[in-house]
């Protein structure tokens, strides 16, 4: 079975621009997260959608950083304008979801090192 | 809210040496617990986990136990390699949320 699929793998870009991060879950799994990973700050939560609709963004660390789930099998993290601040690996996770499946782990991505300059 | 604390890191060890890496938590009602490893320039990828209380997780050598009356998960290798160089973080999900709470995370470096 094909695991998260996050896109690209590295970008490097100068700042000011527009970054988009993009993410397709594994099939069947309801629940999506984005993650950002820094030396600094470890691991932290960014937002998570369940069935496509954002549960819970209070990680987004500002107005720059927005994310869509537009359909069950994509989804986007956009960082309008970037900062050399955001460079970090960003990474998606999904897993399924409540009742009996409630106690099954995240699957995580290669992750998208991303650079501002 | 939930929380998960690691033992604190780096840890450095010789190959074959026995590995500990304590881990407790707080949570309301009964979590699954997990433990995650990160290899570099990889995600992080599922190690094992358990769902209640004595369950033992286990795989790659690896172990750790629920303990609920200690809230710990903690995980031990019986003689580690190079190759388990790694980070690993030990997580809870509680059954009522979607999400997961991770710890800070605990390097393992192995040297030979």
């Amino acid at each position: 079975d094909a695991g998260v699929i996050q896109s690209p793998r590295h970008e490097v870009t100068e700042m000011g621009q527009e970054v988009t991060l993009r993410c397709k879950p594994i099939s069947g799994h309801d629940y999506l997260f984005w993650y950002r990973q820094t030396m600094m700050r470890g691991l932290e939560l960014l937002i998570y959608f369940n069935n496509n609709v954002p549960i819970d963004d209070s990680g987004m660390p500002e107005d720059r950083f927005s994310a869509k789930m537009p359909n069950a099998s994509f989804s986007t993290l956009k960082i309008q304008p970037s900062e050399p601040r955001d460079s970090a690996v960003y990474f998606c996770a999904s897993s399924s979801g409540t009742g009996a499946d409630s106690n099954q782990p995240q699957h995580f991505g290669d992750g998208t090192r991303l650079s501002i300059l | 809210g939930d929380s998960v604390t690691q033992m604190e890191g780096p840890v450095t060890l010789s190959e074959e040496a026995f590995l500990t890496i304590n881990c407790t938590y707080t949570a309301t009602g009964y979590p699954s617990l997990f433990w995650y490893v990160q290899y570099p320039g990889e995600g992080l990828q599922l190690l094992l986990k358990a769902t209640k209380a004595d369950d033992k997780g286990s795989n790659k050598g690896f172990e750790a136990t629920y303990r609920k009356e200690t809230t710990s998960f903690h995980l031990e290798k019986g003689s580690v390699q190079v190759s388990d160089s790694a980070v690993y973080f030990c997580a809870l999900r509680a059954g009522h949320a979607g999400k997961s709470t991770f710890g800070d995370g605990t390097t393992l470096t192995v040297k030979p």
